[in-house]
């Protein structure tokens, strides 16, 4: 079965740029999870999505933006970028009424760097 | 606070022989834990996930075991193969009723396999 899809995998962008990251939840799995993690650095919450509506946020800047689409889908929109944006960004996606059996599935993540 | 504390920070071990890491939380309420192996610059997989009732569960050459009582998991890895290098990290959800709490992660112990 697929598993949680994100793309890009890479993306290279320059300062001041946008960047848009696109992450394909499991099947029927409701709610989707965005987390960074930079170089050597524990994985950071962004935001998280359950049934199109924003459930929680994290510490994500007031530039980057996120949302999920009526097929679960989700989009993380970054503008501006930064260097210190530069991070691997994944996805998890969970189906919230099997909370304590099932759960969060990890896409591969998208490598972005800063340039 | 919520916390997520792993040990050993590294371990380096001769392929064939087993090997225990460690996972202490304080993460409260408690919904699950999971351990994840990580390879570099990839998303986490699942090895186990456990939750408050569960004591001990295998996965292959994988073992996890949980004390709710003490907050305190450890993964067994029997048998260890070259493959098995990778960040395990510890990974534990809060309960938030109705949905799905955050992760938090243990920064992980890096196993390194050799021949």
């Amino acid at each position: 079965a697929a598993g949680v899809i994100q793309s890009p995998r890479h993306l290279i962008k320059e300062k001041r740029e946008t960047a848009t990251l696109k992450c394909y939840p499991i099947s029927r799995h409701d709610t989707v999870y965005w987390y960074q993690q930079g170089p050597g650095q524990d994985p950071q919450f962004l935001i998280s999505f359950y049934e199109k509506m924003q459930s929680d946020k994290g510490s994500i800047p007031d530039r980057f933006s996120a949302q999920q689409f009526s097929d679960y889908h989700s989009e993380l929109n970054m503008s501006s970028l930064e260097l210190g944006d530069s991070a691997l960004y994944f996805c998890a996606s969970s189906l919230v009424s099997r909370r304590t059996n099932y759960g969060y599935t990890f896409g591969s993540g998208t490598r972005l760097t800063v340039v | 606070k919520n916390q997520v504390e792993q040990s050993p920070q590294s371990l380096i071990i001769l392929e064939g022989k087993n090997c225990t890491l460690q996972c202490n939380y304080t993460v409260s309420p408690f919904s699950n834990l999971r351990w994840y192996k990580q390879d570099t610059g990839r998303g986490p997989v699942s090895l186990t996930i456990m939750t408050f009732s569960e004591n001990t569960k295998s996965n292959g050459r994988y073992t996890a075991t949980l004390d709710a009582d003490t907050k305190q998991s450890s993964l067994h890895i029997t048998a260890s193969q070259l493959s098995d290098s990778a960040s395990y990290i510890c990974v534990v959800s809060e309960d938030r009723g109705s949905t799905l709490g955050r992760l938090y992660f243990g920064r992980g112990t890096q196993l390194t396999v050799w021949p």
